[in-house]
């Protein structure tokens, strides 16, 4: 089953504005990354929570292990912003189980 | 900062051939390094957790016999895909542990691997 749930799966935005991406959990977990990973296909880490937030430039992420979610906030969303976000949840030592990813494209 | 680098970022090889991809723990001391792959249709797996001084522990439907990995030290670890086929495409990415209570997984950008 769909045990990390991520929302939406296709998003596209205007250059400039803000959105909200979301992961939701059905399994225990005490931590969480984000990554995107671009047209060309490498993977970048975004971020790598335990509960609480973090920010880096435009983009900032909260971990709610209370409520079992995850969201990756985009600040004036930029061109090089496109690409495919996942977030993962390690379930076990190692062992990622991975949201199906978000395919975001950035209009001029 | 601590990164990890992974190479090459792209092969394209014949099938039936191997093909060795690399990854090198910078700013830290890699103790454990998990070897993933991300299908074509995107969906990722686990293939194979390797611990400095432990057995390397192969997940269900990968075997050492197929995806050979080295880890001689705290910055390095490899592993050859053997007489790669077409199931054997897509993304294969490196993520590094270090040791001390350093929890954090850090990856590579991934190896591509195209079989023609």
């Amino acid at each position: 089953g769909d045990q990390v749930k991520q929302s939406p799966s296709a998003l596209s935005l205007q250059e400039g504005t803000n959105s909200a991406l979301r992961c939701n959990f059905s399994i225990a977990t005490t931590t969480v990354q984000w990554f995107l990973q671009n047209p060309r296909g490498s993977l970048m880490n975004l971020f790598y929570l335990v509960p609480g937030t973090k920010e880096n430039g435009r983009l900032k992420s909260t971990f709610n292990s209370k409520e079992s979610y995850s969201t990756l906030h985009i600040r004036d969303a930029q061109l090089e912003d496109s690409g495919t976000y996942f977030c993962a949840a390690e379930e076990d030592n190692y062992q990622l189980i991975w949201g199906s990813g978000t395919k975001l494209i950035i209009k001029p | 900062g601590a990164l990890v680098y992974q190479y090459p970022r792209r092969t394209i090889c014949k099938s039936g051939t191997s093909m060795r991809m690399e990854c090198q723990a910078v700013g830290f001391q890699a103790t454990s390094v998990a070897w993933y792959r991300q299908s074509p249709q995107k969906t990722f797996e686990l293939i194979a957790l390797s611990t400095v001084n432990s057995a390397i522990k192969y997940e269900q439907n990968f075997t050492q016999e197929k995806f050979p990995i080295s880890h001689p030290n705290l910055s390095f670890s490899s592993m050859t895909v053997l007489n790669a086929y077409l199931e054997d495409r897509g993304l294969y990415l490196c993520g590094a542990r270090g040791g001390q209570g350093i929890l954090r997984l850090y990856f590579g950008e991934g190896s591509r691997l195209i079989v023609v």
